[in-house]
């Protein structure tokens, strides 16, 4: 099973609201991710959780703040959003960050809209 | 230069077609390489994983690595119109803990 899943699927909130996005998987993974994807653009990283610890921040804006409350679970919440960060939201999730042969899995995607 | 580069599209095949996606990436330690498949609106979904030089065939998939010329490509036999989407090559260094994305292929598989 190469699942991971995401909630919710879409979502639309103003520039003042607080959000979350989930991510979960189930397949024993100690790596998990976040990437930010806008239309016709590859993923961009926005972060990387290796066994629980945040080891990668791709400078990412203090307005989106992640968390990882155990190796199944994946949050990413979101405050003071701008128009600009809307885009489709991906997390993956791959077995061990530090093998080369890594292969990262990716979520369905959270369709984010900010108004 | 872009660290890994695709070939720019759109690109388009008849049905039944052999289609050749093309990426060239620009760091010699380059372990692995990923081809992803993505259809608009959707999220990536891995099509082939190859780490050596040479071919690996998945049913109508075939990657070819040569890393002498830092070059990976995805063929795609008997093309059918499901195949239409974007495909993504990625790339990772070697325990770099992340993968590297070329800026995608669209490929357009006509009836």
């Amino acid at each position: 099973d190469t699942e991971v899943t995401q909630t919710p699927k879409h979502l639309v909130m103003g520039m003042t609201n607080k959000k979350s996005l989930k991510c979960e998987q189930h397949m024993g993974h100690r790596a998990m991710y976040w990437y930010k994807q806008k239309a016709k653009k590859p993923p961009e990283l926005m972060f990387v959780y290796s066994y629980e610890k945040l080891s990668i921040n791709e400078s990412v804006p203090s307005r989106f703040s992640p968390e990882c409350p155990n190796s199944s679970l994946l949050n990413l919440h979101l405050h003071a959003l701008q128009p600009e960060d809307s885009a489709l939201y991906l997390c993956a999730s791959s077995q061990e960050r530090t093998e080369p042969t890594d292969t990262q899995y990716f979520g369905p995607g959270t369709r984010l809209t900010v108004l | 230069q872009k660290e890994v580069e695709q070939n720019s599209g759109p690109l388009s095949v008849p049905e039944g077609a052999i289609a050749s996606l093309n990426c060239t990436y620009s760091d010699r330690g380059s372990q692995s390489f990923f081809w992803y498949r993505q259809y608009s609106g959707k999220s990536p979904e891995l099509i082939m994983s190859i780490y050596s030089n040479g071919d690996k065939e998945d049913g109508r998939f075939t990657a070819q690595l040569n890393k002498a010329s830092q070059y990976v490509s995805l063929l795609i036999r008997d093309s059918q119109p499901s195949d239409s989407a974007t495909y993504l090559c990625a790339v990772n260094l070697d325990n770099a803990g992340k993968s590297t994305f070329g800026d995608g292929t669209t490929l357009t598989v006509k009836p």
